[in-house]
């Protein structure tokens, strides 16, 4: 079975530090991704990596930053926390795709961050 | 604004009721997908659809795909509690990249 593993599941911080959100994966996958999860709002894609040392913003990616420094390991950070960062925050992997069907994704089971 | 919209957004029914939730959107995706959600966990996949069109069954599910490719619906036969969860949507716009665009999720619990 895969499995992707994130570093918390639950933090709490204060505004103006800086956070990090470690995710790992066991399956060898190339795609990782980073989402927020908010009521009404589903999953909104922060950033994402087709290998490594590469990244490519997503949807929301002001006041995030991430990292990819080994294939199974992506992190993404807060360089100064805010509270409207406060949320769910959902990691995932998958393989390569090809042949225009979407992989499946797998997703680790979430950080819930406070930002006070 | 959501690409991709679902409803309702909550759902409460009784064991053994059916029901359809939708998910609507005003572009043409290459594919579409549902996933289920439960607390405490990941999303985790349901189904992937391709062809417009398309119906697939997965037991008391059956996901189907617009002709169109611009909208998708599950539906539950006799619902039952062990349904329970956030039911989301996802999508790949034609021609775009590898990420997905993900909808506003329908929360549904079924009542014993």
């Amino acid at each position: 079975d895969v499995k992707v593993t994130q570093s918390s599941r639950y933090l709490v911080k204060r505004t103006g530090e800086k956070v990090f959100l470690e995710c790992v994966q066991d399956m060898d996958h190339e795609n990782m991704f980073w989402y927020r999860q908010d009521p009404g709002l589903g999953l909104r894609l922060i950033y994402f990596s087709y290998d490594v040392k590469m990244k490519e913003k997503g949807d929301i990616p002001e006041g995030y930053s991430v990292s990819r420094e080994k294939k199974e390991r992506f992190s993404l950070i807060l360089e100064s926390a805010s509270t409207n960062q406060t949320s769910m925050y959902l990691c995932a992997s998958s393989p390569p795709g090809g042949g225009g069907v979407p992989d499946t994704q797998y997703f680790g089971p979430g950080t819930r961050l406070t930002v006070l | 604004t959501q690409l991709l919209e679902q409803s309702p957004q909550f759902l409460s029914i009784q064991e053994g009721e059916n029901l359809t939730v939708y998910c609507n959107s005003s572009s043409v995706f290459s594919s579409l997908q549902w996933y289920r959600q439960e607390p405490g966990e990941g999303p985790v996949l349901l189904v992937t659809v391709v062809t417009g069109g398309e119906v697939k069954k997965l037991k008391r599910l059956t996901f189907q795909f617009g002709d169109a490719r611009k909208d998708s619906s599950l539906h539950i036969t006799a619902a039952q509690p062990g349904d329970t969860g956030l039911y989301l949507c996802a999508g790949r716009i034609s021609g775009s990249a590898r990420q997905l665009t993900f909808g506003s999720g329908t929360q549904l619990t079924v009542l014993p």
